[in-house]
């Protein structure tokens, strides 16, 4: 089945204590990207990836790191979590980043809470 | 960063009725999107919308994209409990997707 997968689904916190959250997708799409999720606020992208080993930042990236260093796997990582990162992200790849007909898939979310 | 207004934020409606939300935008998009979320899952795609003027239909749901590629509309025709959810609507820019706020759509039975 073609999905994206992300881990954990849920996670509680503190200030401070380096994470990871992992992301993986099975249809052998070049592009990956992040979002934060926020009441009234949409969608916001925080880092995308056209490839491996090419990241560029998004809206949102002040406090976030990404690493491409296979084409399936795209991690978040929040080397120094605040309570202000405290939201639902989601992580989505597609295959023509640009493209008209392009479709982004997205995975089941995370929800973070940093205390 | 171009940004995507949607309205209603939230709408609540009786089973049966016909509604409308729309996206819009002061600046052209080369194409839009529109998703539905379900809670406790991902966005996923509903359509594009690519040339001006544009109408798309996915059953009960009509999709229209502005004759400028500034604003879009979705129609939903005699809307059932199943339809409740959050619609977002998406621009492409480049290589991103900019995404409205959503809009909560709440069919009662």
């Amino acid at each position: 089945e073609a999905q994206v997968t992300q881990n954990p689904r849920y996670l509680i916190t503190v200030t401070g204590k380096k994470l990871t959250v992992t992301c993986s997708q099975n249809m052998n799409h070049e592009y990956m990207s992040w979002y934060r999720q926020d009441p009234g606020l949409g969608l916001r992208q925080i880092y995308y990836s056209m490839n491996v080993e090419v990241t560029d930042k998004g809206d949102v990236p002040e406090g976030y790191k990404v690493s491409r260093k296979e084409k399936r796997n795209f991690p978040l990582i929040l080397e120094s979590p605040s309570p202000n990162q405290t939201s639902l992200y989601f992580c989505a790849s597609s295959l023509y980043p640009g493209a008209n007909t392009d479709t982004q898939y997205f995975g089941p979310g995370t929800r973070l809470t940093v205390l | 960063t171009q940004l995507l207004e949607q309205s209603p934020q939230f709408l609540s409606i009786q089973e049966g009725e016909n509604l409308t939300v729309y996206c819009n935008s002061s600046s052209v998009f080369s194409s839009l999107q529109w998703y539905r979320q379900e809670p406790g899952e991902g966005p996923v795609l509903l359509v594009t919308v690519v040339t001006g003027g544009e109408v798309k239909k996915l059953k009960r749901l009509t999709f229209q994209f502005g004759d400028a590629r500034k604003d879009s509309s979705l129609h939903i025709t005699a809307a059932q409990p199943g339809d409740t959810g959050l619609y977002l609507c998406a621009g492409a820019e480049g290589n991103k997707l900019v995404f409205g706020a959503g809009t909560i759509l709440r069919v009662k039975s």
